[in-house]
C-alpha cells in the first residue's frame, strides 16, 4: 500500500537554528502535500499544502518565511523551520492523498517531533 | 466552509464493551467524512470513511460508522472493546475530491480501555 516516510523522526536544537524535516511519497507520486502541526493532546492543525512544482499555500496565521516548504519533486517535500524557538517544538505530520475509491485518501507520515532548546 | 466536532474529549469504556464515539459535521456542500486512529508517537491510520455511498460504513479493527444527514452526525461504534483499541481517535471532513482538498480534523477523542 501507499506510504509516507518522514526523516527525522525526532530531532532536538538549539534555539536559533534551522531545522528541516522531510516527506516522501515511497510507492506513489503527490503533486500535493499537506504539513500538520500537533500539540500535546490536541488535534491537527493544518499548516500550509506544499505544491509540486510551485509555491505552497499557507492557513491564515502560519508564517510563511518561519516555516518554508518546498516541493522540488512528486515525491518528496520539505518543511524547514527556520531560526526555531522553544514556542515551535511540536509534532509535525505529514501527509499526501492518494485516489481512493470515491474519495481522496491521506496517508501520513510518522511524524516529527521537534524539540527546541 | 467544513467543520467537525468531537463530543467528549476522553472516552472510558470496559474491555467487551461497546465504544461509541461522536462527531457533529457542518458542511457547505456533500462531505466526505473520514475516521482516522493515532497510537502514541505516531502518524494517523485511516479507518474508514464515507463518500455518499453507503450511509454505514464497515472500517479496519472492527469499526463501523453510520451518516446521519438528518442530525449531521458521523459517529463511530465498535461493539466489543478490545485492550488494543487504546488510541486517540480523530473524526475529519473533506468538501472534494481532488487532490488539493483540504481534510480538517476534529479535536479528537482519547479512548481507553479498562480490563
Amino acid at each position: 500500500g501507499a506510504v509516507v516516510s518522514q526523516h527525522p523522526s525526532w530531532v532536538i536544537c538549539k534555539s536559533g537554528t534551522s531545522v528541516k524535516i522531510e516527506c516522501r511519497s515511497l510507492d506513489f507520486q503527490a503533486t500535493t502535500m499537506f504539513w500538520y502541526r500537533q500539540f500535546p493532546k490536541q488535534s491537527l492543525m493544518l499548516m500550509a499544502t506544499s505544491n509540486e512544482g510551485s509555491k505552497a499555500t499557507y492557513e491564515q496565521g502560519v508564517e510563511k518565511d518561519k516555516f518554508l516548504i518546498n516541493h522540488a519533486s512528486l515525491t518528496l517535500s520539505t518543511l524547514t523551520v527556520t531560526s526555531a524557538h522553544p514556542e515551535d517544538s511540536s509534532f509535525y505530520i505529514c501527509s499526501a492523498p492518494r485516489k481512493g475509491p470515491g474519495a481522496n485518501v491521506l496517508t501520513f507520515g510518522a511524524g516529527s517531533r521537534l524539540t527546541v532548546l | 466552509a467544513q467543520s467537525v466536532t468531537q463530543l467528549g474529549s476522553h472516552v472510558s469504556v470496559s474491555e467487551g464493551a461497546l465504544v461509541l464515539l461522536r462527531c457533529n459535521y457542518s458542511s457547505s456542500v456533500p462531505p466526505y467524512l473520514f475516521w482516522y486512529v493515532q497510537y502514541p508517537n505516531q502518524g494517523l491510520q485511516l479507518l474508514l470513511k464515507y463518500t455518499s455511498a453507503a450511509t454505514l460504513v464497515k472500517g479496519i479493527n472492527g469499526f463501523e460508522a453510520e451518516f446521519k444527514k438528518s442530525e449531521t452526525s458521523f459517529h463511530l461504534t465498535k461493539p466489543s472493546a478490545h485492550m488494543r483499541d487504546a488510541a486517540e481517535y480523530f473524526c475529519a471532513v473533506s468538501a472534494g475530491y481532488s487532490s488539493a482538498s483540504k481534510i480538517i480534523f476534529g479535536s479528537g477523542t482519547r479512548l481507553s480501555i479498562r480490563p
